[in-house]
């Protein structure tokens, strides 16, 4: 079956620009996380959303950063005035709802590099 | 502090023999979860085991299996018979309770199987 979807794979973009990430998650799952990975570094949590909700968004770095999720299945997650700190792998997860030892499957990630 | 340890930046195994991927973990939950996962060079995050604090069994997932000791907060990983296909960094991670669905990484070990 379908795992997790994420678009782009690769973006480059300039200093300043605004960028979306979008992530398609697993059908069925109603739980959706992103996540940043930079260089040589576990995943760091950003936010994660119960169906249409934002349910913890403590990961947020900074109100530059913000993710929707309308519909309760496709996510994007949005960054503005990109800066060069931004440059990393954006992870999305999705997990089934309602048990907390499912585990959470990942996308292939989006690699954001801001020049 | 650090939720999540692993003291090891990189280990070496022969093929078929079996290695241990050590983690520690800090928390004052009585409730949590911890996973492992393994991101091979593709990026992709690969689910590979779960243990749950209440969980009174090492959980194995073929040839994987988890050394859980409560009382030292530690959560190794064993891989038994390694094959060259094992070699990836592999993410130890925990999952708090009390409602908190993030996941907190530690920086990973990466693993390299030699024929």
């Amino acid at each position: 079956g379908a795992g997790v979807s994420q678009t782009p794979s690769n973006k480059v973009t300039e200093k300043g620009k605004y960028v979306e990430l979008r992530c398609d998650p697993i059908s069925g799952h109603t739980a959706l996380y992103w996540y940043r990975q930079s260089l040589g570094q576990g995943p760091e949590f950003l936010i994660y959303f119960q169906g249409t909700g934002a349910a913890d968004d403590s990961g947020l770095p900074n109100d530059r950063f913000f993710a929707v999720r309308p519909e309760g299945s496709v996510s994007t997650l949005k960054i503005q005035r990109t800066e060069r700190g931004d440059s990393a792998v954006y992870l999305c997860a999705s997990s089934a709802s309602g048990n907390s030892i499912q585990p959470q499957h990942f996308g292939d990630g989006t690699r954001l590099s801001i020049l | 502090a650090q939720k999540i340890t692993q003291t090891q930046p990189g280990m070496f195994v022969q093929e078929k023999e079996a290695v241990t991927l050590d983690c520690t973990y800090d928390t004052s939950d009585p409730s949590y979860g911890l996973f492992w996962y393994k991101q091979p060079s593709s990026g992709e995050m690969i689910f590979l085991i779960y243990q749950g604090s209440y969980d009174q069994q090492n959980a194995t997932e073929g040839r994987y299996s988890l050394n859980f000791q409560k009382a030292r907060k530690s959560a190794n990983l064993v891989i038994s018979a390694s094959q060259l296909g094992d070699s990836a960094m592999y993410f130890c991670a925990m999952r708090e309770g009390g409602g908190s669905e993030k996941l907190v990484f530690g920086k990973g070990t990466k693993l390299t199987v030699n024929p």
